[in-house]
């Protein structure tokens, strides 16, 4: 079974700082890893997806997101976060084959409040 | 309209009530979700269908219906609710299910439903 682990439910940055929000899985086969975002009374927005393709996925508005098969991490960053960022952010892992292999699993959500 | 779009984005009702949430894709897919977004946990999956097939019926209620008349329309059919199923309801389309874990879903904005 796949599952996935955000560590922090809450992280806050000053506008300008690095973003790091950490994401961690667990899959039997290899994965396929997403990044969501959702601003407020929103739905969910792709930011990128890791296919096994390069490790370093670049995604939109400046985020990009490192796959570390042996740390089993997919951590999300930003060099330096604009007001606009302040979302909460879903890390979301499906299977790379086998029966049910669409089936998303997303973490809890990281909330990212950024101050002026 | 382009994407996914929901209706209604609001709705309140008794517990006696009937009502039906829509969902709408403009993309062409061939799959589509519906999801139960509560708050402090993660995105469950309730429903897929593909093809207009149900392919997952992930152990919902009965008091929940889902039904899919055409690749481009998804209803969730209501009736005899509980407090607990206040949630926001978010439906996506991918273009497959069960042909590549990689298919990116595209979500839509959600109806925030509450039961009194």
């Amino acid at each position: 079974a796949q599952s996935v682990t955000q560590l922090g439910s809450h992280v806050s940055v000053s506008e300008g700082a690095l973003v790091l929000l950490r994401c961690n899985y667990s899959s039997s086969v290899p994965p396929y890893l997403f990044w969501y975002v959702q601003y407020p009374n929103q739905g969910l927005q792709l930011l990128l997806k890791y296919t096994s393709a390069a490790t370093l996925v670049k995604g939109i508005n400046g985020f990009e997101a490192e796959f570390k098969k042996s740390e089993t991490s997919f951590h999300l960053t930003k060099p330096s976060a604009h007001m606009s960022d302040a979302a909460e952010y879903f890390c979301a892992v499906s299977e790379g084959s086998g029966g049910s292999n669409y089936k998303l699993t997303f973490g809890k959500g990281t909330l990212l409040t950024v101050n002026p | 309209e382009t994407g996914v779009t929901q209706t209604p984005r609001h709705l309140v009702m008794g517990m006696t009530n009937k009502k039906s949430l829509k969902c709408e894709q403009h993309l062409g897919h061939n799959a589509m979700y519906w999801y139960k977004q509560s708050a402090k946990k993660p995105l469950e999956l309730m429903f897929v269908y593909s093809l207009e097939e149900r392919v997952e019926n992930n152990s919902v209620p009965s008091r929940f219906s889902p039904e899919c008349p055409n690749s481009s329309h998804l209803f969730l059919h209501l009736h005899t609710l509980q407090p607990e199923d206040s949630a926001l309801y978010l439906c996506a389309s991918s273009q497959g299910a069960g042909t590549s874990g990689r298919d990116t879903q595209y979500f839509g904005p959600g109806t925030r439903l509450t039961v009194l």
